[in-house]
């Protein structure tokens, strides 16, 4: 599987900030960006996720930018709140096209919102 | 819908001892993946299957693992003999496709396995 960079690996921010999760991907075959927040005991649950025909998607306080031809893509949580604390995971997937490989994760980014 | 279901919660076993989990995907998804969670490596993908058919079980790290899909609403992951490195999280998730693209997948709790 090809190699999805993932960081930072730990953020802490400050409740109200912003926090922004960045990730880089080398297949450009890839065509299905996903986010995952984890909590602890937890399995992975997808936060919002984004194809690379659009370069923003926003649900909410989250926001996924892309730039497909610098072959990255990043998390911007707004307002960021102490229940947003968790890990986060960005992926990516040849998710189309008549097969899926499985997503391939970034190494996750342990995030703490402090009050 | 109950979402994805995997059985045992937790397990702790002696070396050498055979381990088998279970997996309950949601009723109408096509694919079923399995993934292994560590510290130091991450998210892995194991193997996954389409239709019950295993597609790729590239990422079995060994012959001692194992995984079948009778049918489409279960799924075993097998460790035959157990070694204190398979110790991880492993997770089932399952997710349904749309014209060939495969879209959101939903993850299983885990299964924490320590082996000692």
């Amino acid at each position: 599987q090809q190699q999805v960079k993932q960081s930072p690996q730990s953020l802490i921010v400050q409740k109200g900030g912003i926090s922004i999760i960045n990730c880089a991907y080398e297949n450009t075959a890839f065509d299905y960006f996903p986010w995952y927040q984890q909590f602890p005991g937890k399995g992975p649950a997808l936060l919002i996720a984004i194809r690379p025909d659009v370069s923003e998607k926003k649900e909410g306080r989250f926001t996924i930018s892309f730039n497909k031809s610098a072959k990255q893509f990043s998390l911007h949580i707004m307002d960021s709140q102490p229940g947003d604390s968790a890990t986060y995971f960005c992926a990516a997937e040849r998710g189309s096209g008549g097969g899926a490989d499985g997503l391939t994760f970034g190494k996750g980014t342990h995030l703490i919102i402090q009050p | 819908d109950a979402g994805v279901i995997q059985s045992p919660r937790h397990e702790v076993t002696e070396m050498g001892q055979e381990v088998t989990l279970r997996c309950k995907p949601i009723s109408g998804h096509d694919y079923l993946f399995w993934y292994r969670q560590t510290m130091m490596r991450g998210l892995e993908l194991l193997i996954y299957f389409n239709n019950n058919v295993p597609i790729d079980d590239s990422g079995m790290p060994e012959d001692r693992f194992s995984a079948k899909m009778p049918n489409a609403s279960f799924s075993t992951l097998k460790i035959q003999p157990s070694e204190p490195r398979d110790s991880a999280v492993y997770f089932c998730a399952s997710s349904p496709s749309v014209e060939g693209a495969v879209y959101g997948y939903t993850f299983g709790s885990g299964t924490r396995l320590t082996v000692v």
